[in-house]
């Protein structure tokens, strides 16, 4: 199954930018990247998604290395609500193979 | 906006017993799926569903689990006998397409607690 690598834990300031990183060296070709999140109690929750280039949606900003090993999930102003177990994933769709993610706190 | 419907939210069951797990995904969505998180470990994918026929499954999906859509809009999880290590969220999830990819939308789960 497809690996990849994130922090344990990061913490984060209230309205600051976090940029939450992952290496996925065994990334092949048509792979996408996705970020997905888990508030507490609740289910798995889309972050965004990207395949080679930079994306941007309202929620977040996705930059890809050139050689799409890594990625950063960047997140402009935290919020307390973005507190949260953030995951990196890659595959070719289907099933979503979860690592331990990286778990966000925000200190008000 | 559109969500994911699952019910229970928390079912007990004893040992041995069958439960039915249900999910209403989002309407127009044609990919749907199971997975799973036991208390303080990874979510785990068990199945997915298209065309009513199993795509995928993994190797926790044995043969006491079984999916179903038995009308439009339901899609079931059935466990026929519990086991203590059956306890866990369960999560639904569906999704509009496989390609190009097309984000799951998943519920908020339901607790599984077997006695």
């Amino acid at each position: 199954d497809a690996k990849t690598t994130q922090p344990n834990s990061m913490e984060s300031n209230e309205e600051e930018p976090v940029h939450l990183p992952c290496n996925h060296s065994t990334i092949s070709g048509t792979d996408y990247i996705h970020w997905y999140r888990q508030l507490p109690s609740q289910g798995p929750e889309y972050v965004i998604h990207g395949l080679t280039s930079n994306v941007n949606n309202r929620m977040a900003s996705l930059a890809i290395a050139e050689d799409r090993k890594s990625s950063t999930l960047i997140l402009h102003r935290a919020t307390l609500r973005d507190a949260a177990v953030y995951y990196c994933i890659h595959n070719q769709g289907g099933k979503l193979i979860f690592g331990q993610g990286t778990e966000l706190s925000v200190k008000p | 906006e559109p969500e994911v419907t699952q019910t229970p939210s928390h079912q007990v069951t004893q040992m041995g017993q069958e439960v039915i797990l249900r999910c209403v995904p989002i309407s127009n969505h044609l990919y749907f799926y199971w997975y799973r998180q036991i208390l303080g470990q990874k979510v785990e994918f068990l199945v997915s569903f298209y065309n009513n026929e199993i795509s995928e499954k993994s190797e926790i999906f044995d043969d006491q689990f079984s999916v179903e859509r038995p009308d439009g809009s339901n899609f079931t999880l059935k466990i026929r006998s519990t086991k203590l290590e059956d306890s866990a969220m369960y999560f639904c999830a569906s999704s509009e397409a496989l390609w190009p990819y097309q984000p799951q939308h998943f519920g908020d789960g339901t607790r599984l607690s077997i006695l």
